[in-house]
């Protein structure tokens, strides 16, 4: 596709519910990433795919969050027993190569809300 | 792991005029730098990037500076716009690494007519 794909762009879940983020990244590209960003501040990583193998989860706040990117393309990221701190833009991100140094195409992102 | 610090986190200049916004990164081994621009409600895009082996970079009205020694790197921006009005991004990671940028925790840019 033509740019990074989220969907949906907006979530209400009600407390305890599980959500799940879908994100296309821009085809071909081996990195994605997922960022987490609150209102008014910077994007705060949770996690990073290259290709289909998950190399970094160390920024997920919980096991709550799960995320997977089983083809190596498409990735969902998914809250279970959603918590109202969870409410927040969820941001992905992919780029061309695994070396770090390649411009991050970001997604228009998801906003949950959690009531 | 990396830290940056980014300021101010507001900024309000009238146009024409110039603007300048500052990080500091912790990670002595950070060498790419790229500074994202996000309109209210839009995605962040890259506006320019810099790696470590150069001090300046420029592109029309945009530039960035790095230090290595004192680790911080600032934006510039002439000529200031209405259009320039957004929250700006700093990042830093380490080449290779292919982990994680870290962000700044951005500065509201208001360029007043």
């Amino acid at each position: 596709g033509a740019g990074v794909s989220q969907s949906p762009r907006y979530k209400v879940a009600k407390r305890g519910q599980d959500v799940a983020l879908r994100c296309d990244p821009i085809s071909g590209h081996v990195s994605l990433f997922w960022y987490q960003q609150a209102l008014g501040q910077g994007p705060e990583f949770l996690t990073y795919f290259q290709n289909e193998a998950q190399l970094d989860k160390s920024g997920l706040p919980s096991d709550r969050f799960f995320a997977e990117r089983p083809e190596g393309s498409v990735s969902t990221l998914k809250i279970q027993r959603t918590q109202q701190e969870d409410s927040a833009v969820y941001l992905c991100a992919s780029s061309r190569t695994g070396q770090g140094d390649t411009e991050a195409f970001f997604g228009q992102g998801t906003r949950l809300t959690v009531v | 792991g990396e830290n940056v610090e980014q300021h101010p986190s507001t900024l309000s200049v009238q146009e024409g005029d110039s603007a300048v916004i500052k990080c500091t990164y912790s990670d002595s081994a950070s060498n790419y730098f790229p500074w994202y621009k996000q309109e209210l409600g839009k995605r962040p895009q890259l506006i320019i990037d810099i790696r470590s082996n150069v001090g300046e970079k420029k592109d029309q009205r945009i530039a960035v500076t790095l230090n290595k020694t004192a680790k911080h790197f600032s934006l510039h921006i002439t000529e200031t716009q209405p259009e320039d009005s957004a929250v700006y991004f700093c990042a830093a990671i380490l080449y290779g690494s292919a982990r994680q940028l870290t962000f700044g925790s951005g500065t509201q840019l208001t360029v007043l007519p």
